[in-house]
């Protein structure tokens, strides 16, 4: 059980593009979602959490108008680069947790890998 | 403010070693929670284990162990008889109860299981 799909694995584009990437609870209502970046050989950063039907949550220092973050339904939150350049590519990871309380594990997608040229 | 540290970067073992990965955490919270996570290569993070601050009875599941100690602040992680398979980072984590809690993560131990 607790399985989150993250898609896609991978994307590679152009300087400009806006990528939009999504997260699933598969098997379980997601109260609350998390969007995480990870850079090669280091930890986790919080971006934002995002609880259904109201507004993200952001971390200082993340950027809300260049990462948008929709979670309108208990199993889908989507996270959109606008206007992605190099220095956006990175490996995205989405976490989904069941219910509001901190008790509760995440439980992690696959990760996106993005690289922008 | 809430810190986990994870002072081994990386650790290589040979296959069937025993290996024990360190974490220490800081929190001024009387109610936390731990886990544990593993990042295999492919990139998923996989839930292995939690742990509330009232509990500090050991925990073992098949070759994985955990040492919870309060009074030392720490909740070590110990892989009994490694296999390659076992080759990750391996993430100790950190929440406080509460709606508005979010995970602080330590920054990860590389472990190597080699033949």
């Amino acid at each position: 059980g607790a399985v989150v799909s993250q898609h896609p694995s991978r994307v590679i584009c152009k300087s400009g593009t806006s990528v939009k990437i999504e997260c699933r609870s598969l098997d379980f209502q997601a109260t609350t979602m998390f969007w995480y970046r990870q850079f090669p050989k280091k930890s986790l950063m919080l971006m934002a959490t995002s609880n259904e039907g109201s507004k993200a949550t952001y971390e200082q220092g993340v950027e809300k108008d260049k990462f948008l973050i929709n979670h309108a339904s208990l199993t889908l939150s989507t996270l959109t680069v606008t206007s992605a350049h190099p220095e956006d590519s990175s490996f995205y990871i989405c976490s989904a947790r069941m219910g509001v309380n901190s008790n509760q594990p995440q439980h992690f997608g696959d990760g996106t890998r993005l690289s922008i040229l | 403010a809430q810190k986990v540290t994870q002072a081994q970067t990386e650790i290589s073992v040979v296959e069937k070693e025993d290996v024990t990965l360190d974490c220490v955490y800081e929190t001024r919270d009387t109610t936390y929670y731990l886990f544990w996570y593993k990042q295999p290569p492919s990139g998923e993070l996989v839930f292995l284990i939690r742990r509330n601050s009232f509990d500090e009875q050991n925990e073992i599941s098949g070759r994985y162990s955990w040492n919870f100690q309060k009074s030392t602040s720490s909740f070590n992680f110990t892989i009994t008889a490694s296999q390659v398979v076992d080759s990750a980072v391996y993430f100790c984590a950190l929440t406080f109860t509460g709606t508005a809690s979010k995970l602080t993560f330590g920054t990860g131990t590389r472990l190597q299981v080699t033949l």
